[in-house]
Parts: structure tokens; C-alpha cells; sequence
């Protein structure tokens, strides 16, 4: 099994661009997140899917934007890219809402 | 607001030598407690899940208990090697299943 597979690891943006960071996951798990990691800080969840058709918010959501079409993917696109925005970003599912997280690779992306 | 607080922020320990970190998180609106390990370039791995309090759970050299009622969890390593580096986050579960992340102690093993 791939287990939680981000792509792409590196990118680089510029003001105001847009992109989709991918995410898929082959595990049959109906519960997917993405995080934001800022050094020094933990984890802030941006948005998250109970089930495929279902998205909703996190603590950090401002400037992203998710869909949920199939339980396996669960894109998250950032919409006029901000220095803010740089981090890195980690997909990650669960199998029910209490069980252990799998975390994909993480995307480090930097926009400048 | 609810705080996971992470001690120490970092840690060196000599190889051969026991060490344990802590996790206090907030005693209300319990649902689990999750610890995961972080290796540099990597990206987390969970370790335990605890949801009882006087839980304790072992995963080779690693184990950990919990405290549900005073809000801590203790890791422990016994014999640390140096494949043990990483930094060692814990998160606490409301019952609502948010997930709140500690900082993380980042542990240095020293050959």
C-alpha cells in the first residue's frame, strides 16, 4: 500500500498565483486533513472531509479551498498565493474520527 | 482556548541512557490522546492512541501513560539509540474529534 501520497514535495509560487497541492490516499479511509506546519509551531488543521461530498474548515482556512469527490482524493488549492502561505503542508487520513493519523510526505512550498 | 503544552522543547540524551518527556493537555472534554513520532524530512508516524485514563501502552523501547484526570502523558524511551532522534508530538482529542497538536520535543541522541 502507498498509504497518504502528496505531490508535489517542492514548489515555489509567486504572488498571487494559484495551485493545487494533491492528495490521495488508498487506504479506504473516510477521514482525510490538511495541515499547516510553521517552524516553532504545531500543527493547524485547514480544512478536513468526514466522507467523500463533505468538507469543512479548520482552525486556519482563510485562502484555501478543498473538494471531496471521491474518498481517495482530497485536493486543497490556494487561490492568489500569499507569503503567509508559505509552509509546509501535510494530507493526512484516518480510518475513523478517534483512530491514529497517516500522514503523507508533506509539500514544502514557498511564495515569494 | 485549549493548549497542549510540550516539555522540554528539546532534548539531549546520551545513547544508552532512559529518557521521558511530557504532555499536559486540558483535563475536560477528553476523547484520546495521540503520540506520534517525526524524523527529520519525514513526516509524522503514529505511535499510541490512548483513551482510558491509566492507560498504558509499549511499542518496543517506547511505551507512554496517561492521566486523563490531572490532563498529562508521559513518554518514555528506555536504552536510546540514535535512530530514536526525531521530534515527539502528542495532540489531545476533544470529544468533539478535534485533533490539538502540541509543539513537539525534539530529541537528540548523542553517540
Amino acid at each position: 500500500n502507498a498509504g497518504v501520497t502528496q505531490t508535489p514535495k517542492f514548489r515555489i509560487l509567486k504572488i498571487g498565483q494559484s495551485m493545487t497541492l494533491q492528495c490521495t490516499q488508498d487506504m479506504n479511509h473516510n477521514y482525510m486533513y490538511w495541515y499547516r506546519q510553521d517552524p516553532g509551531m504545531g500543527l493547524k488543521l485547514i480544512y478536513y472531509s468526514v466522507g467523500a461530498g463533505i468538507t469543512d474548515k479548520g482552525e486556519v482556512p482563510n485562502g484555501y479551498n478543498v473538494s471531496r469527490s471521491t474518498t481517495e482524493d482530497f485536493p486543497l488549492r490556494l487561490e492568489l498565493a500569499a507569503p503567509s502561505q508559505t509552509s509546509v503542508y501535510f494530507c493526512a487520513s484516518s480510518a475513523d474520527a478517534g483512530g491514529g493519523y497517516t500522514f503523507g510526505s508533506g509539500t514544502r512550498l514557498t511564495v515569494v | 482556548i485549549l493548549n497542549v503544552e510540550q516539555s522540554p522543547q528539546s532534548l539531549h540524551v546520551q545513547e544508552g541512557d532512559s529518557t521521558n518527556f511530557t504532555c499536559s493537555f486540558p483535563s475536560s472534554n477528553f476523547y484520546a490522546l495521540h503520540w506520534y513520532r517525526w524524523e527529520t524530512a519525514k513526516s509524522p508516524e503514529a505511535l499510541f492512541v490512548m483513551t482510558l485514563n491509566g492507560d498504558e501502552k509499549k511499542k518496543g523501547r517506547i511505551s507512554a501513560t496517561l492521566n486523563t484526570k490531572e490532563g498529562y502523558s508521559y513518554l518514555y524511551i528506555k536504552g536510546s539509540q540514535p535512530e530514536d532522534s526525531a521530534t515527539y508530538l502528542c495532540a489531545f482529542m476533544d470529544s468533539n474529534y478535534q485533533l490539538i497538536w502540541g509543539a513537539g520535543t525534539k530529541l537528540i541522541i548523542k553517540p
